[in-house]
Order: structure tokens, then sequence, then C-alpha cells
């Protein structure tokens, strides 16, 4: 099983600030990580996958990078709507999926 | 619009049976594989199953295999979770996910299964 770590679990920035996530695979991915938002009470949203593409509708202050075993979501001037629980997900793996721990993004 | 609606959580004891659906609109459900994914109370994503698109093809997490059964029925464009044996580790919340190439989205709003006494 792949094992995927987040880091930090908890992330304190101030809106209009950049937050930088990461997430590291026990083996490569190349370049097979996608990323999702959840807010509370919600379900979680698709904002990144094959380690850099935006989802559809998701606005271009997100980025991600990396491939192998590291990678990263940037949010590059972080907005009220975008403190959230970021989890990242392997599917090199395939049909063996697996999800980060999470890092919650909360306002400083 | 693509859209994913669970039902069929609720409260149930220890060793008890429970099924989920999954009612999928706006895209053609056949075409597509299918996965349940759960988050206990404030807890992280864990995969549950999956189900090929002709229903032929499943599996499992080592968790909820021999006692969970994942279904489809692509005339009624409805996914199914049948929980047998349920223990109180598998209180969670139990969200319905289309694969689009191995990327879950859209999510369902999820529906809320309580094993307990």
């Amino acid at each position: 099983e792949i094992v995927m770590t987040q880091s930090p679990a908890t992330l304190s920035v101030s809106p209009g600030e950049r937050a930088t996530l990461s997430c590291r695979a026990s083996q490569s991915l190349t370049s097979n990580l996608a990323w999702y938002q959840q807010k509370p009470g919600q379900a979680p949203r698709l904002l990144i996958y094959g380690a850099s593409t935006r989802a559809t509708g998701i606005p271009a202050r997100f980025s991600g990078s990396g491939s192998g075993t590291e990678f990263t979501l940037t949010i590059s001037s972080l907005q009220s709507e975008d403190f959230a629980v970021y989890y990242c997900q392997q599917y090199s793996n395939w049909p063996l999926y697996t999800f980060g721990q999470g890092t919650k993004l909360e306002i400083k | 619009e693509v859209q994913l609606v669970e039902s069929g959580g609720g409260l149930v004891q220890p060793g008890g049976s429970l099924r989920l659906s999954c009612e999928a609109s706006g895209f053609t459900f056949s075409s597509y594989w299918m996965h349940w994914v759960r988050q206990a109370p404030g807890k992280g994503l864990v995969w549950v199953s999956r189900v090929t698109g002709d229903g032929s093809g499943t599996i499992y997490a080592d968790s909820v295999k021999g006692r969970f059964t994942i279904s489809r029925d692509n005339a009624k464009n409805t996914l199914y979770l049948q929980m047998e044996s349920l223990r109180a580790e598998d209180t969670a919340v139990y969200y319905c996910v289309r694969d689009v190439s191995s990327r879950f989205d859209p999510w369902g709003q999820g529906t809320l299964v309580t094993v307990s006494s």
C-alpha cells in the first residue's frame, strides 16, 4: 500500500498571503496525484489532478506541482473561501487508492 | 449538471445490515467506474470500494472485504453498497464518487451511517 503523508497538519495563514501545502508518497507516483478541498459539512471537491492540472472551474490561484514522491499545492493569494481541509490522493496504485491525512488551512 | 445523491444511511446496531444507494444523473452512468469513500467523524477520507462500468469488476479495501458488496443497476442509474456485519468502526459518512480517469469527480453529499447499540 502506498502511504501518503501531508504536512503540516495545520497551517495558519492570513488572507491575501500564499499558502504552501506538502504531500509525500512512500513510493513514486510519477504524476498520478490529485488534490481535494473539503469545507465543513460539505463533500470534498476535486481541485487538481495529474499533479498540476486544475479541474474545471478551479481558480488560477490554485496550483499544483511535483512528481515522483514529493508534491505541493500552492494557493497564491488566500481568499476567505479557501480556508478548508485539503487532501492529496494517489491513483498510481489503482485500484487501491489512498489519501493523505489532510492539512487544515486556518485563518491566522 | 452531474449529480450524485446518496440515501439509506441511519442508525444500526453492531452486527446489523444496511444498504446505501446513490442515484446518478447528468451523465452516462454506465460509462463510468464508481466508488464509495467514507469519512469517520472528524477523520480523513478512506477509499472503500470500486465497481466497473458494467458491474463485472469489483474491489474492496481490506477493512470491509467479505462484509460489504458494491453493485450497480445501470438501468436505474443507481449505485449500491450492501453492508453486513457492521461494526462501530464502520461509523462514517459514506460518499458516492464518480471515477474520471482515476480522479474522483464529483462527490455526492454523503449519507451518515452510525453503528451503535
